[in-house]
């Protein structure tokens, strides 16, 4: 089936210590995108790619790095720059507009992250 | 900016109708959307509505669209346990870009 798979669902974390999130899509979307979730703070953006080898700063980048590779893969990078990592955080992907798509997002399960 | 309000908490009985109001401010929005999130999981699109329309209805949602007061609203009727869980409201930046900025979520809680 076709979807969105990240991993690990549960992460802990010591302070100082860089993790990495995994994302991969098999819906052959050109567009993907990492939220953070904070309870009471709907949704922020992170990072998202329209393009293979190429993506852009969302609202709150500062402490986080990406990259895009591969079309299937969008990995997330929380460095110990991160002042306040604990969070929930989501990936989605989409197809872009222009394509003719309605812009819709789907996302993947999430990953919990938490800095002991 | 860009910004999507949404009230935090709505509480209804089962069999009632709930309605999740929100907020947004892009007008150049091509679509808006609703999204389900249940405990502990990712969001569903529930539904979504192109902005040049006033209403859309699918099954026992029911969205209404007012541009002019820049107004969206979810009618869920016959509202079940299943449908408690957190209501995302997300316009479409506009441009080029496909961003979606969302909400803060509405929590709805269905009484038995």
């Amino acid at each position: 089936d076709g979807g969105i798979t990240q991993s690990p669902k549960y992460l802990f974390r010591k302070e100082g210590q860089n993790v990495t999130l995994s994302c991969e899509q098999n819906l052959n979307h050109d567009a993907m995108y990492w939220y953070r979730q904070d309870p009471g703070q709907g949704l922020r953006l992170i990072y998202y790619s329209q393009i293979v080898n190429d993506f852009q700063k969302g609202d709150i980048a500062e402490g986080y790095s990406v990259s895009r590779e591969k079309k299937e893969s969008f990995p997330l990078t929380v460095t110990s720059a991160q002042k306040n990592p604990t969070a929930f955080y989501l990936c989605a992907s989409s197809q872009v507009l222009h394509l003719g798509g309605t812009g819709e997002l789907f996302f993947g399960e999430g990953s919990r992250l938490t800095v002991l | 900016g860009e910004d999507v309000e949404q009230s935090l908490f709505l509480s209804v009985r089962e069999g009632d109708s709930s309605v999740i109001n929100c907020t947004y401010t892009d007008s150049s929005s091509t679509y808006l959307y609703w999204y389900k999130q249940e405990p502990g999981a990712g969001l569903q699109l529930l539904t979504y509505i192109f902005s040049n329309m006033d209403m859309k209805q699918d099954q026992r949602l029911t969205v209404l669209l007012n541009k002019k007061d820049k107004h969206l609203s979810l009618r869920i009727a016959d509202t079940q346990t299943g449908d408690s869980a957190i209501y995302f409201c997300a316009e479409n930046e506009g441009g080029a870009t496909n961003k979606l900025i969302f909400g803060t979520g509405t929590l709805l809680a269905v009484q038995p």
